[in-house]
């Protein structure tokens, strides 16, 4: 069964920083581009960043790029998101997500994790 | 950046009516259109993929169609457990986008 965890999220200050991290099992990690996708509270999803199975390529929404910084370990199967110089607007459930299309980056995404919530906040 | 349209914003309907969704987009996304179900407190699912393929799992109650700029997701007949928050995304161009979804609410 493939499963994603995601973990790290909490209460931050405005400026601050937090890594998440998402734990995947049930799958061949390093053939599979992962992406982050958020969600505010009460409203639609946003996708974030993606990165390519090989990690040699990412790319990032405008509203997250040159603060976030998307990663990976293809020897512990586990994703990363770096989110520096948090803002108030970041607040949002992050969700790590597969993509369907081996090899793929551009994707749609199965399955998502259960998500980790980041508050920013005074 | 590729708009994703939905309509309606929410629709009221009644266990074992037929619901139409639609999603438009801003410019043609050939058909690399998705389409996800998400219930409150929970990630979302993935319905639909490619415009039309079912994923895995997936009743065949919910189908897709359309290419270029105009979609559907139709639910055949509702069950209890379809009423819902609906998503579609596209995968044509950066950067990934989500329409603001439908709600599909019990009559």
């Amino acid at each position: 069964e493939v499963q994603l965890v995601e973990s790290g999220g909490g209460l931050v200050q405005p400026g601050g920083s937090l890594r998440l991290s998402c734990a995947a099992s049930g799958f061949t990690f390093n053939n599979y581009a992962m992406s982050w996708v958020r969600q505010a509270p009460g409203k639609g999803l946003e996708w974030v960043s993606v990165i390519s199975g090989s990690a040699g390529s990412t790319d990032y929404a405008d509203s997250v790029k040159g603060r976030f910084t998307i990663s990976r370990d293809n020897s512990k199967n586990t994703l990363y998101l770096q989110m520096n110089s948090l803002r108030p607007d970041d607040t949002a459930v992050y969700y790590c997500a597969k993509g369907i299309h081996l090899l793929a980056v551009s994707n749609s995404f199965d399955p998502w994790g259960q998500g980790t919530l980041v508050t920013v906040s005074s | 950046e590729i708009v994703l349209t939905q309509s309606p914003a929410t629709l009221s309907l009644s266990p074992g009516e037929r619901a139409t969704l639609s999603c438009r987009a801003s410019q043609s996304v050939s058909r690399f259109l998705a389409w996800y179900q998400q219930k409150p407190g929970q990630a979302p699912r993935l319905l639909i993929y490619d415009a039309s393929n079912r994923a895995s799992g997936i009743p065949d109650r919910f189908s897709g169609s359309g290419s270029g700029t105009d979609f559907t997701l139709t639910i055949s007949s509702l069950e209890s457990e379809d009423f819902a928050v609906y998503y579609c995304q596209q995968s044509s161009n950066w950067p990934l986008t989500f329409g603001g979804g439908t709600t599909v609410e019990i009559k």
